[in-house]
């Protein structure tokens, strides 16, 4: 599968703590995409991250790149009750074969008040 | 506007009964997916069209499952006959000039066969 592989599975941390997860994949990408999905709800887009970037913020949203190990992380800082919920990498490939993108299993992450 | 609609938001139906939902994109959007998410599997692309025509077609399941877009605005997902194994959520999204651009999903069917 060229799926993007979502690490941990399941994560708890205590309201106001970062919360770090990570997206591994398989062969070269033009760009990754993180999704949010709240229970019962449609997946969002949270943020792209091209593959000449190492880097992107946007809000409490810290985003990395490193296609050398093809692994992405997204950090969430300063973590709110709102913020639970299941996250999920995206990828495109830059080979041909398949279009679209091809989406991980996602972390699911729960913000103890 | 008013994003992706999808509807029903849940449906019960029997096994062996024929099963529609509807889409409607987002206006001016040219591609259209259908995804199944269930909690062994995930999220599955089903199928996705450009501009009304089926592209890829490969992870519909079998030939019980069929997908129309009749115009720009509307699609249909049809199970026909429905099996419990089918019982998933389905999503439709919709993107821009791209089928690798950000998708805007729908809040999705939740469907239920006993």
């Amino acid at each position: 599968s060229q799926q993007g592989e979502e690490d941990p599975q399941a994560l708890s941390i205590q309201e106001g703590e970062n919360a770090t997860m990570n997206c591994s994949y398989k062969t070269s990408i033009n760009n990754l995409q993180w999704y949010r999905q709240n229970s019962g709800r449609g997946l969002v887009h949270l943020i792209l991250i091209r593959s000449n970037e190492r880097e992107k913020h946007s809000g409490r949203l810290r985003v990395t790149l490193d296609t050398s190990k093809k692994s992405s992380s997204l950090l969430i800082t300063a973590s709110r009750a709102a913020d639970t919920a299941s996250y999920f990498c995206a990828t495109d490939y830059s080979g041909g074969g398949a279009d679209g993108l091809t989406f991980g299993k996602g972390t699911h992450l729960i913000i103890q008040p | 506007d008013a994003g992706v609609i999808q509807s029903p938001r849940h449906e019960v139906t029997e096994m062996g009964q024929e099963v529609t939902l509807r889409c409607k994109p987002i206006s001016g959007h040219d591609y259209l997916f259908w995804y199944r998410q269930t909690m062994m599997r995930g999220l599955e692309l089903l199928i996705y069209f450009n501009n009304n025509v089926p592209i890829d077609d490969s992870g519909m399941p079998e030939d019980r499952f069929s997908a129309k877009m009749p115009n720009a605005s509307f699609s249909t997902l049809k199970i026909q006959p429905s099996e419990p194994r089918d019982s998933a959520v389905y999503f439709c999204a919709s993107s821009f000039v791209s089928p690798k651009n950000i998708q805007y999903f729908g809040a999705g069917t939740r469907l239920s066969v006993l």
